[in-house]
């Protein structure tokens, strides 16, 4: 089976302070693929990473960075010195090379000023 | 590029009414699409995987009749809610893949969503 975890309902942080979001998943495919979206409060969803399971090299972009480790099926991801702009509804999800993408439940961040 | 657009943003019906919404891939062909609903501080729910010229694949529990998918180009699937009622509020959201994409298992580009409401 495969699944998703987001174990943080609500994270609520003070600008500038760093901040993780956790994301656990579950497949006994060899071959996937990770994704973080970022939902605002308009409702859109905006496409932030995709790691596939072949690649562990962490990244980095801007603010943003990503931790995949396969040993504990991990694949957070951090925003150093938040902005209220950050605030949002982070999903991560997981795609096995099928067409169906599994969502985790979601981190609702609030960062505030 | 990859620009998916849903119409309408938002829309409030009686119940008992029908409403359909649009999916459309503005800049790219996309053989497949899908609908996702997701309730209040839920996260996403794959309702059904649209397929051009061929019916779609509804997931576990969606109801066939209730939600009408209907995917006749390459760039176009609409989802038609028959006979709505409260419970069907909810934000409705689409998803496409590229025909032809830069690398395997591309990011899904989604809509921005419509947000339903019946009364």
């Amino acid at each position: 089976a495969q699944k998703v975890t987001q174990a943080q309902t609500e994270i609520s942080v003070v600008e500038k302070e760093d901040v993780t979001l956790d994301c656990v998943y579950e497949t006994r495919d060899t071959t996937y693929y990770l994704f973080w979206y970022k939902q605002p409060p308009s409702g859109e969803l905006v496409f932030l990473i995709r790691r596939n399971s072949f690649d562990e090299q962490n990244e980095i972009s801007g603010r943003y960075s990503w931790n995949f480790q396969k040993s504990t099926s991990s694949f957070n991801f951090t925003i150093t010195a938040s902005q209220v702009v950050d605030s949002a509804v982070y999903f991560c999800a997981l795609n096995t090379g099928g067409f169906k993408t599994i969502f985790g439940a979601g981190t609702r961040l609030f960062v505030k000023a | 590029g990859a620009v998916v657009s849903q119409h309408p943003s938002w829309v409030i019906c009686k119940s008992g009414t029908s409403v359909k919404i649009e999916c459309r891939s503005l800049d790219f062909q996309a053989t497949t699409m899908f609908w996702y609903r997701q309730f209040p501080k839920q996260s996403l729910m794959l309702m059904a995987t649209s397929n051009e010229g061929s019916k779609a694949t509804y997931e576990q529990g969606v109801e066939k009749d209730k939600f009408l998918i209907n995917h006749a180009s390459l760039t176009l699937s609409t989802l038609t809610v028959t006979s709505a009622h409260p419970e069907d509020s909810s934000f409705y959201i689409c998803s496409a893949e590229p025909i032809f994409k830069d690398s395997y298992n591309s990011p899904l580009h989604f809509g921005n969503g419509t947000r339903l409401t019946v009364t």
